[in-house]
């Protein structure tokens, strides 16, 4: 079974900080990779996603992630914080015979101050 | 296209009671998961449904059981409800089946789930 696991419980940033966001999966085969944000109250959006190709994806609001396959890694990043990514960040991966089910990580919480 | 509908949004059950949760899918999607959320267990996948039948489930007690109609809605059942079962319940729903690829989750607002 596959599992994510992502590193930093909490994180805070000032504003302008750059930010990145580890997340790591066990999984042998094809997998198919997502960041979501969940901001205080609403619910999970999703923010990107990889499935195949070029492994530096680009989503919404400036964030950017990498799958590096070599690693099981897929971080995310964002070169400037600013105070309204305040959020939860969910790192999730599914697989091409479970495409149904998303494993998620525990997440990561990030404050980022003005 | 109206997005993924879960009714209702909040909820207050007592201990040993049943609930029943709703969830309706975007239009056209024909799968839907159920996940739970809390604090200290973070996501965890319930079960996923397509085309009426359960192709997938999570670790849970048989306490916790799901259904999906034929226009896709879907509904989720917890009987004897416990105060561990409080929790964030969400519905995503997909466009395509469980053995496909690029397939992308879209979610709901939750059902908050309050077990006094």
């Amino acid at each position: 079974a596959q599992s994510v696991s992502q590193h930093n419980h909490h994180v805070i940033l000032s504003e302008a900080a750059s930010l990145e966001l580890g997340c790591n999966y066990s999984y042998g085969g094809t997998v198919n990779l997502f960041w979501y944000v969940q901001y205080p109250g609403q619910h999970l959006q999703l923010l990107l996603k990889y499935f195949s190709g070029d492994p530096l994806v680009k989503g919404i609001k400036g964030f950017e992630a990498e799958f590096i396959k070599s690693k099981f890694s897929f971080n995310l990043r964002k070169p400037s914080v600013q105070w309204s990514d305040t959020a939860e960040y969910f790192c999730a991966v599914t697989t091409n015979t479970n495409a149904g089910k998303s494993t998620f990580g525990d997440g990561t919480t990030l404050t980022v101050k003005p | 296209k109206a997005g993924v509908t879960q009714t209702p949004r909040y909820l207050i059950k007592t201990r040993g009671q049943q609930v029943t949760l709703s969830c309706s899918p975007i239009s056209g999607h024909r799968s839907v998961s159920w996940y739970q959320q809390t604090p200290g267990q973070g996501l965890q996948f319930l079960f996923e449904y397509f085309s009426e039948t359960q192709r997938n489930k999570g670790n849970f007690p048989g306490r916790f059981s799901g259904r999906q109609f034929s226009n896709s809605r879907s509904e989720m059942n917890v009987s004897t409800l416990e105060l561990g079962d409080s929790a964030l319940y969400l519905c995503a729903s997909s466009l395509k089946g469980p053995g496909s690829r690029n397939t992308e989750a879209f979610f709901g607002q939750g059902t908050r789930l309050t077990v006094v």
